[in-house]
């Protein structure tokens, strides 16, 4: 157990639907990464936040949105959803942004969208 | 363009059997190289972070080394246990005062190990 969670474990919606993933970073981390995983991409980083700020940004879409609040938890919106943003999206967390500044990993929500 | 990749994609290997795993991976300025284990259908499990050519990290029947183009995970007499797919991603300084610390993972080799 890494001490990430996220929720949900699994997500099922239809085309054209907002969503909302939820993270919690470890106790004690300010950095929140989120990433998504298919099948033929492998892992690709989307967004990073640090201590309620935006750091970096990734392949991610406009369609697309995240944000971290004063308590540290993320939330990754998705919206008008298509049957290629179906994935793994996973929330990582770590201390700072510097060096050995280890990344953990949460179990992941798996979203498919039909 | 900084860019990581792993070889083989898949790798079968009996009960016992020594190996090595390959990262290759262009960047411009390395922060840190990273280790990880998945499970299918789990997230990424730390392993190892490297930080400069020459270094060497060990756990259990796992060690990871660095140069200056590449890095090895060499697995010795593994355990049915170990399969897994294990991913290599590097972390670049970007960013205002290296601000950003997003990782670039490869794809990854696929690792099975048979009794």
């Amino acid at each position: 157990d890494s001490g990430v969670t996220q929720t949900p474990k699994h997500l099922i919606t239809a085309t054209g639907q907002r969503v909302t993933l939820r993270c919690s970073p470890r106790s004690g981390d300010l950095s929140v990464y989120w990433y998504q995983q298919s099948l033929d991409q492998g892992l690709q980083f989307l967004i990073q936040y640090y201590n309620g700020e935006e750091r970096a940004k990734g392949n991610i879409l406009e369609r697309f949105s995240a944000q971290q609040f004063p308590d540290l938890h993320s939330e990754l919106n998705l919206s008008s959803l298509e049957l290629g943003d179906s994935a793994l999206y996973f929330c990582a967390s770590s201390v700072g942004t510097g060096s050995y500044n280890e990344q953990f990993f949460g179990p992941g929500t798996r979203l498919t969208v039909l | 363009e900084d860019q990581v990749t792993q070889s083989p994609e898949a790798l079968r290997l009996q009960e016992g059997e020594s190996s090595s795993l390959n990262c290759s991976y262009t960047v411009s300025g390395l922060r840190g190289l990273f280790w990880y284990r998945q499970d299918p259908g789990k997230g990424p499990e730390f392993l190892f972070t490297l930080y400069s050519a020459g270094e060497e990290k060990e756990k259990e029947r796992l060690k990871a080394t660095l140069t200056k183009k590449e890095s090895f995970l060499h697995i010795t007499a593994p355990k049915p246990e170990d399969s897994a797919t294990y991913l290599c991603a590097v972390q670049a300084f970007r960013g205002y005062g290296g601000s950003q610390g997003n990782l670039i993972f490869g794809k990854g080799t696929k690792l099975s190990v048979k009794p």
